[in-house]
């Protein structure tokens, strides 16, 4: 059974601070990691994609993958109370599928 | 920017009845799936739908459940007879795969209600 896990939280950070939200995945073969946000009662809003060992930059977020250790993180910088939400962590584990698997998500509060 | 929608936003149903829940993807994607995601649980993949027929779906998609693309444009998710256990919020997605990734985007989901 491929799995995706993530600490459920909260996680409180204070405004301005940086949020790191972590994910691990038991599929080694995984090939495609995505951070998702979503607003209580919404759809997950797309943040970012990683397919590569290393760091992704976009604005304040960045994404950081390691596939030896089978984990993915998100970082968001300068956090905002808007960026209160939960965070979902979604793999797709590669070729022979199209699904995507999901972690519960980190709720994330920002504290103004 | 486009966009997935989805209707209706809210349906409510009683148990034994058929629901079609409809999407339309955005314009030049290939890929279309449908998730659900239970009341404080999991997105869960339900199926995906590529060059009009389903590519792979889940242990929930059992035979109550079908998709269709009826037209040029909409994505439908029909459950034949409903029950309690249905009752969740339906996300319809579409990717168009490229040689740099898989990116999926969600619409704004339907909010199933089995009575």
């Amino acid at each position: 059974q491929k799995e995706v896990e993530q600490n459920s939280g909260p996680l409180s950070v204070p405004e301005g601070a940086i949020a790191s939200l972590n994910c691990t995945y038991s599929d080694r073969g995984s090939q495609s990691f995505f951070w998702y946000r979503q607003y209580s009662g919404k759809s997950p809003e797309l943040i970012m994609s990683i397919y590569s060992n290393g760091d992704k930059e976009d604005g304040r977020f960045t994404a950081q993958l390691n596939k030896a250790s089978q984990y993915v993180s998100l970082l968001i910088r300068d956090s905002q109370p808007s960026d209160s939400a939960t965070y979902l962590c979604a793999v797709h584990p590669g070729s022979g599928t199209y699904k995507y698997i999901f972690g519960t998500g980190t709720r994330l509060k920002v504290l103004a | 920017e486009p966009e997935v929608t989805q209707t209706p936003s809210h349906q409510v149903t009683q148990m034994g009845q058929e629901v079609i829940l409809r999407c339309v993807p955005i314009s030049n994607h290939l890929y279309f799936y449908w998730y659900r995601q239970i009341l404080g649980q999991k997105v869960e993949f339900l199926v995906s739908f590529y060059n009009n027929e389903i590519s792979e779906k889940s242990e929930i998609f059992d035979d109550q459940f079908s998709v269709e693309r009826p037209d040029g444009s909409n994505f439908t998710l029909k459950i034949r007879s409903t029950k309690l256990e249905d009752s969740a919020m339906y996300f319809c997605a579409s990717s168009d795969w490229t040689s740099t990734g898989n990116e999926q985007f969600f619409g704004p989901g339907t909010r199933l209600t089995v009575l």
